[in-house]
């Protein structure tokens, strides 16, 4: 049992790249979410679903989309990648109530 | 949107001593939860607590949803304790405070 992974560990892009980032979970839960995290900031919700086939927008959505076509995967996606952009990146599942996190993604845009 | 506020935002204590965090929310929310996320980034759950109490070894928490704050008690303080405790409320979306950095020297 997994729990929630997240992949890749770290990446640089430069500025106007493309990249998705991967969050899966092996828990069934129908809950997953996407934060970003910045330093001396809490987690700012980025897009969350709430179950296969739903996406909904959260707290700092703009330059993101979010794919769930499968229960267990949840996709972020970066069309054009901006230095605003540099953060550490937060995957979590849940089944309605406690949050499990993921490792995190450190993503640097030059 | 609900603001989130954690107080205080820095802690240094001494091993063995005891602490209380606080969290105070703007607004009525669904929920709440409290995290821990260690020195090395890994963020942990520690309570679902949207009213009431808990007690899970050396640490509980209290929810008054009637006056908008959450308490976080550690007792015994470990080193292993250090890192940033954050609360998170969810009303439509879920909002996080900025979090209270907790260091125990040893």
């Amino acid at each position: 049992n997994a729990g929630v992974t997240q992949t890749p560990k770290f990446r640089v892009l430069k500025t106007g790249q493309s990249m998705t980032l991967l969050c899966a979970q092996d828990m069934n839960h129908e809950y997953m979410y996407w934060y970003r995290q910045d330093p001396g900031m809490g987690l700012r919700l980025i897009h969350y679903s709430v179950g296969e086939g739903t996406t909904a927008k959260g707290e700092v959505p703009d330059g993101y989309n979010v794919s769930r076509l499968k229960k267990q995967n949840f996709l972020l996606g970066l069309e054009s990648a901006a230095p605003s952009q540099t953060s550490v990146y937060f995957c979590a599942s849940s089944p309605g109530n406690t949050q499990y996190f993921g490792p995190g993604t450190r993503l640097l845009v030059l | 949107g609900i603001q989130v506020e954690q107080s205080p935002p820095d802690l240094i204590l001494q091993e063995g001593a005891n602490s209380t965090l606080r969290c105070n929310f703007s607004d009525s929310v669904n929920n709440l939860q409290w995290f821990h996320q260690n020195p090395w980034g890994q963020l942990i759950n520690l309570f679902y607590i949207p009213s009431g109490t808990k007690q899970n070894g050396r640490l509980s928490a209290t929810t008054v949803a009637t006056e908008r704050y959450s308490l976080l008690y550690i007792s015994s303080s470990q080193t292993t304790d250090s890192g940033v405790y954050f609360c998170a409320v969810e009303d439509d979306k879920i909002i996080f405070g900025k979090g209270t950095r907790l260091h125990i020297l040893p």
